[in-house]
């Protein structure tokens, strides 16, 4: 079955750290552009990080310098480093691979709390 | 950046009866060298994820119903669901990937 499934959402404090997984079943991410995109709660959709199938990336203004997108192609699986995290970053982040600059299979999502 | 922007924000509609979602950007998304505008559309349901309906601005993503359509072209894009049924309940995104960063619109929710 094509999915992806994220992990490794939870409660930091601002100026924290967490990483995200996005682990990918029935095709290859090292073969497809893959992206975060976030949801603040009760918001819309925000596009944060892209990583393409030669490893080039881009980020959003937002989260440039602060995140870093990356992937292991052993495990078929995508990460989102992030640090320095603010109250603003908290949303649900989900996983999206690209067709073409659009998204055609998302994840659940995994919710990411910035609070003290 | 793209703004891409949306109405109305909300709109609630009988059942059976036609529902009209439109989207503009602050630019055109229209790719002359392939005639292509760099739209999609997205429903998103209460807690799911969002789920890709329509892409290249009127193409149908395979799977989804055809009382679902979309049109525009430029700068002006119209999401139109000909006959609402009670599973259409969700708010609507249009995105624009002509340009990075990728953008979307604030949304749209239709109700019955």
């Amino acid at each position: 079955e094509v999915q992806l499934v994220e992990s490794g959402g939870g409660l930091v404090q601002p100026g924290g750290s967490l990483r995200l997984s996005c682990a990918a079943s029935g095709f290859t991410v090292s073969s497809k552009y893959m992206n975060w995109v976030r949801q603040a709660p009760g918001k819309g959709l925000e596009w944060v990080s892209a990583i393409f199938s030669s490893g080039n990336t881009d980020y959003a203004d937002s989260v440039k310098g602060r995140f870093t997108i990356s992937r292991d192609n052993s495990k078929n699986t995508l990460y989102l480093h992030m640090n320095s995290l603010r109250v603003e970053d908290t949303a649900v982040y989900y996983c999206a691979r690209e067709a073409a600059r659009y998204f055609d299979l998302w994840g659940r999502g995994t919710l990411v709390t910035v609070s003290s | 950046d793209i703004v891409v922007t949306q109405s109305p924000d909300s709109l609630a509609v009988s059942l059976g009866e036609r529902a009209t979602i439109n989207c503009k950007s602050s630019q055109s998304v229209f790719y002359s060298s392939n005639s292509k505008n760099y739209l999609a559309w997205y429903q998103q349901k209460p807690g799911q994820p969002p789920k890709l309906l329509i892409y290249w601005a009127s193409t149908r993503e395979s799977g989804v119903p055809d009382r679902f359509s979309g049109s525009g072209s430029g700068t002006d894009f119209t999401l139109t669901i000909s006959s609402l049924q009670a599973e259409d309940v969700a708010v609507y995104y249009c995105q624009q990937y002509y340009n990075t960063p990728i953008t979307f619109g604030p949304g749209t929710k239709v109700d019955v």
